[in-house]
């Protein structure tokens, strides 16, 4: 089976860095994708991670490590529009499906 | 650019009554997904299927059916067997956008119990 662990809730400042973790225990592991969700819409790509260490994107970075089974997300220099649901998804070794965690909301504060 | 295409944005079901929910795409990708999200509870498998004519359950197919006819549509019927329907429905597909393998998602589909 499948358990992804993320925080709830959390609250940032514009301009700031914040980090969300996300933890998994899986039966199988063929990678692991990170999904922003605002309200009433659908997940958009974030990033992916098969390989331990730093994956950089802009203001978003991606890390895995794979025998800690722990990920995180960075978002750098927070903007109100980074208030969101991010999700934390796992890939079974079949390559077939994805487990989602329950996502973290992330508000950013003036 | 393709996408993915999910209608109606929402739908009322009264008791009893079976209702389909389409999903379309256009970026000739072999699989495709159907998603339940509800408050608090992340998105869970309903069903998916890897190619024309096959597909499997996910973890709570029960109430629910699908075909899978052409490649393009993925059709989803909430039956009256599911006794608790109203939830956001998410249709997703997999394969190559931009050169990123991965799940892309359809805008979804909100149904509502009267």
């Amino acid at each position: 089976g499948q358990n992804i662990d993320q925080p709830t809730e959390m609250t940032a400042t514009e301009g700031a860095i914040v980090q969300i973790n996300c933890t998994y225990q899986t039966s199988g592991f063929n990678g692991l994708f990170w999904y922003q969700q605002h309200a009433g819409e659908a997940p958009t790509f974030l990033s992916y991670n098969v390989l331990d260490g730093l994956e950089e994107k802009g203001r978003f970075s991606s890390f895995l490590s794979r025998s800690k089974g722990y990920s995180y997300l960075l978002l750098k220099e927070l903007q109100m529009k980074d208030s969101a649901s991010y999700l934390c998804a796992v890939r079974d070794e079949g390559y077939s499906t994805l487990t989602f965690g329950k996502g973290t909301m992330l508000l950013v504060s003036p | 650019d393709g996408g993915i295409t999910q209608s109606p944005k929402y739908l009322f079901r009264k008791e009893g009554q079976n209702v389909t929910l389409s999903c379309e795409q256009n970026l000739n990708h072999d699989a495709m997904y159907w998603y339940r999200q509800d408050p608090g509870q992340g998105l869970r498998l309903i069903y998916y299927s890897q190619i024309v004519n096959d597909f499997q359950k996910g973890d709570i197919a029960e109430g629910y059916s699908v075909s899978r006819e052409k490649k393009e549509s993925f059709p989803l019927t909430v039956t009256s067997a599911q006794k608790n329907p109203t939830a956001f429905y998410l249709c997703a597909s997999r394969g190559l956008k931009r050169g990123q393998e991965t799940q892309y998602f359809g805008p979804g589909t909100r149904l509502l119990v009267l």
